[in-house]
């Protein structure tokens, strides 16, 4: 599976949109694209996830770019509950169990 | 509700003893997964299992042992081998591989050894 590169931290103002990067220069064509974040000290939560085309969700959007090389999450009206750690991730859906979660990106939401 | 239930949320152990940490999913899902989390640190994967009665080993299996003998069950033992046991530990599961579908985590263990 693709590793990916992501900054280690962020700030974001409240009620601003937050763009989270991710580097994943190495996926393959079968790779699904995931983003989770991990409130501290629960189990990680799942986001959105896409593979070609830009998707979005009540939570969030996904943007990938036509290479497919890197992606952002935007985060349209980030509120102080936002502040988490943002994990992404790549998986191939035929081998599901290597998925490799970097140490993330912290997002910390100021008021 | 569907989930995944892990006991206990703190686990206090001595130093050489081995200590079995349990997750229980009800969700349906095929394939369950062991990570550990150290401070500030992401998640790295232990064993993970694809089907029942059968089980993988991930980037640090070294010291722990597994065994899938229910499809809703995935216990983690830590064993006396492994050096610096003390970390969070959180279980996933997945639905079939072969579908898009993403983890669903569990609440976590957090063992300390003393």
């Amino acid at each position: 599976d693709a590793k990916t590169t992501q900054p280690p931290s962020m700030d974001c103002a409240e009620g601003r949109a937050a763009n989270l990067p991710c580097n994943h220069s190495t996926i393959s064509g079968n790779e699904y694209v995931y983003w989770y974040r991990q409130i501290h000290s629960q189990g990680p939560q799942y986001i959105i996830h896409g593979l070609k085309n830009n998707e979005t969700n009540e939570m969030a959007s996904l943007i990938i770019t036509e290479d497919r090389k890197s992606s952002t999450l935007i985060l349209p009206h980030a509120t102080l509950r936002d502040t988490a750690v943002y994990y992404c991730i790549v998986r191939v859906n035929t081998n599901a169990g290597k998925s490799t979660f970097g140490d993330g990106t912290t997002l910390t939401v100021k008021p | 509700d569907g989930g995944i239930t892990q006991s206990p949320k703190y686990l206090f152990r001595k130093e050489g003893q081995n200590v079995t940490l349990s997750c229980e999913q009800n969700l349906n899902h095929d394939a369950m997964y062991w990570y550990r989390q150290d401070p500030g640190q992401g998640l790295r994967l232990i064993y993970y299992s694809q089907i029942v009665n059968d089980f993988q080993k991930g980037d640090i299996a070294e010291g722990y042992s597994v065994s899938r003998e229910k499809k809703e069950s995935f216990p983690l033992t830590v064993t006396s081998a492994q050096k610096n046991p003390t970390a969070f530990y959180l279980c996933a599961s997945s639905i079939d591989p072969g579908v898009a579908g993403g983890y669903t985590f569990g609440s976590g263990t957090r063992l300390t050894v003393v």
